[in-house]
């Protein structure tokens, strides 16, 4: 069963400070997803993550991913308010016996940036 | 590109009745479809996949005689809760695969009272 872990859950950091949230996964994966969740609203896609190695950057976010540790991570840089809202990290897996991607979810980081 | 629309956004009904959900790919068609479902302050839950032509695939855990799919078109998946009672309050986000991507839906949130 693919596990897909989040640390930290919870992270409450000041303006213009930069922090890493990590997403850990069990099995072997060849794609890696960030969404952001604002509340009451569903996912917006940030990064989709394909390779070892790779790197993708938007504005003060940076997600990267290593394939052989199976861990990515998802940067803020310089953090500013607008960006307070849940990370999450996805991973997806062919379905044995099919052809469906499912997608597994960590539980997210709830990202609140304080004045 | 790759709009997902769903309908209702919000819905309140009371205890007992059922309730349907319709996910919708604006712009592209979709064979597959997932169906989700998020408590507060948790993550996503896929519930059941959505296949255009076919019987839907449940997770475990899930009734597939309470939460009724029917994908009957390549850019239309329901969702019918069922006799719904107050636990089945949540928000609900379906997504739509093109190629191997998936696009999210806005969510229905439900309320049973």
């Amino acid at each position: 069963e693919l596990k897909v872990e989040q640390n930290p859950l919870f992270l409450s950091m000041q303006e213009g400070k930069n922090y890493t949230i990590y997403c850990n996964y069990s099995t072997t994966s060849d794609r890696l997803y960030w969404y952001r969740q604002d509340p009451g609203k569903s996912l917006e896609s940030l990064f989709v993550l394909l390779s070892n190695g790779a790197v993708k950057q938007e504005g003060r976010l940076m997600a990267s991913l290593d394939t052989k540790a199976r861990l990515s991570t998802l940067h803020i840089t310089a953090a500013v308010h607008d960006l307070s809202a849940t990370y999450f990290c996805a991973v997806d897996k062919v379905k044995s016996g099919g052809s469906n991607y499912k997608l597994t979810f960590g539980k997210g980081t709830l990202l609140t940036v304080n004045p | 590109g790759a709009v997902v629309s769903q309908h209702p956004s919000r819905v309140i009904c009371k205890s007992g009745t059922s309730v349907k959900i319709e996910c919708r790919s604006l712009d592209f068609q979709a064979t597959t479809m997932f169906w989700y479902r998020q408590f507060p302050k948790q993550s996503l839950m896929l519930m059941a996949t959505s296949n255009e032509g076919s019987k839907a695939t449940y997770e475990q855990g899930v009734e597939k005689d309470k939460f009724l799919i029917n994908h009957a078109s390549l850019t239309l998946s329901t969702l019918t809760v069922t006799s719904a009672h107050p636990e089945d309050s949540s928000f609900y986000i379906c997504s739509a695969v093109l190629g191997r991507t998936q696009y999210f839906g806005p969510g229905t949130r439900l309320l049973v009272l």
